[in-house]
């Protein structure tokens, strides 16, 4: 059981390059986040779902797009990225039970540098 | 999603008890309160959460008055590897179970 996985760990783009970041989870989770966070700051929700076929817009989505084709994968992509896009990328999921804790779980993190 | 104001920075000794209070002065009726620790490189982890009252498990107590306007994160016999950033989070009942995170309180454990 690997729980929540990301790839790639770290990437350099340089700006105007695009990328795709995937997270995937086995705990057949409904609900899956993507967030961002920058050096000494808070984590900061870019998109979301709901369950599969489903996204929608976080704090921060501009300049970002999601996917959710399978349920247990949750693509995030930066068609153009720019400096201010340098982060630690961090995916989430949770589950749908009214009687769970409603404890998200998170990946690794995807460190990114666009220069 | 309520607002959640909890200091910057603590610093504590091994075995000790360190407490981090939260103030969420607008949290709704369906609101959860709960806690995520995270390490640096790391994604968060949750510690606990608890709506009202008292809350204990295995690493933490979570205390919460009765207008819940606040709570109080305990850590019993701190060691150094709890050094680590604590973020108290309100909400996580609605829809999609979004959470708000704030800057977190920055807890230094010292031999």
């Amino acid at each position: 059981n690997a729980g929540v996985t990301q790839t790639p760990k770290f990437r350099v783009l340089k700006t105007g390059q695009s990328m795709t970041l995937l997270c995937a989870q086995d705990m057949n989770h409904e609900y899956m986040y993507w967030y961002r966070q920058d050096p000494g700051m808070g984590l900061r929700l870019i998109h979301y779902s709901v369950g599969e076929g489903t996204t929608a817009k976080g704090e921060v989505p501009d300049g970002y797009n999601v996917s959710r084709l399978k349920k247990q994968n949750f693509l995030l992509g930066l068609e153009s990225a720019a400096p201010s896009q340098t982060s630690v990328y961090f995916c989430a999921s949770s589950s749908l039970d009214p009687g769970g804790s409603y404890e998200q779980y998170f990946g690794p993190g995807t460190r990114l540098t666009v220069t | 999603l309520a607002k959640t104001t909890q200091p910057i920075s603590m610093d504590s000794y091994e075995g000790q008890e360190v407490n981090i209070t939260c103030s969420h002065n607008n949290i709704a009726t369906n609101d959860y309160i709960t806690w995520y620790q995270q390490f640096p490189s790391q994604g968060p982890r949750f510690i606990i959460q608890g709506y009202k009252t008292k809350v204990t498990n295995e690493v933490a107590s979570l205390f919460i008055p009765a207008d819940r306007k606040s709570s109080t994160l305990s850590l019993p016999r701190v060691s150094l590897s709890d050094t680590a950033v604590y973020y108290c989070l309100v909400g996580g009942r609605a829809a999609g179970n979004k959470l708000t995170f704030g800057g977190g309180t920055r807890v230094l454990v010292k031999p």
